[in-house]
């Protein structure tokens, strides 16, 4: 079955050092999406993606945040000046226009 | 605002037993999703259902759309069973894709 791919699986950064976090969408998925968990907490949305820009956005997802589709395959969250907060798992998906999620194995950001 | 309620928060069960998970959910959301997390935090889609019944293997995912309820069941559950399962609502339209995630219900089964 194919799969969203994400890298790296574990990241540690120092707090104000900024990250990007790396996904590989399914190929012919349209839809794509950030979501994050705090550990212990319930998965949160963050962004949506189509057809080369943001389609919604949760009130997470401030001036801190960017996305971006560098190359018609890869799909970056970039968090700039990370906070001990921001501290958590960050979850791809993707899906089709039948709506089912896709979902990569997620990057678990460390921030010390 | 969409939400998402589960119950139960944790499940214990001894294999070969039925297992059912419930999900509640509000006004505006137009399809219900099953996902299974496990220990490494991977999240695997089980079901996308907007009516009706789907089944694959063991699971079974209903879905009421009149009561906005959902199950998860689970016939002669095993040990690999033991994980994290969530339902998470697709409000469609405008949000089309984007998942309001409940709480999780943490199953253990044990042998």
């Amino acid at each position: 079955e194919p799969e969203v791919t994400q890298t790296p699986s574990h990241q540690v950064t120092q707090m104000g050092q900024e990250v990007i976090l790396r996904c590989v969408p399914i190929s012919n998925h349209l839809y794509f999406y950030w979501y994050r968990q705090i550990l212990g907490q319930k998965v949160e949305f963050l962004v949506s993606f189509y057809n080369n820009e943001i389609s919604e956005k949760s009130e997470i997802f401030d001036d801190q945040f960017s996305v971006e589709r560098p190359d018609g395959s890869n799909f970056t969250l970039k968090i700039r000046s990370t906070k001990l907060e921001d501290s958590a798992m960050y979850f791809c998906a993707s899906s089709d226009t039948l709506g089912k999620a896709f979902f990569g194995q997620g990057t678990r950001l460390t921030v010390v | 605002k969409n939400e998402v309620e589960q119950s139960p928060q944790n499940l214990t069960a001894q294999e070969g037993e039925f297992i059912t998970i419930n999900c509640s959910y509000s006004v505006g959301i137009s399809a219900l999703h099953w996902l299974q997390q496990h220990p490494g935090g991977g999240i695997v889609s089980l079901f996308m259902l907007s009516s009706g019944k789907k089944k694959h293997g063991r699971l079974i995912a209903t879905i009421n759309i009149q009561e906005k309820h959902s199950s998860l069941h689970i016939t002669a559950s095993h040990p690999r069973d033991s994980a994290v399962y969530i339902c998470a609502g697709n409000a469609g339209g405008t949000s089309y894709g984007k998942l309001t995630f409940g709480q999780g219900t943490i199953l253990t089964v044990h042998p």
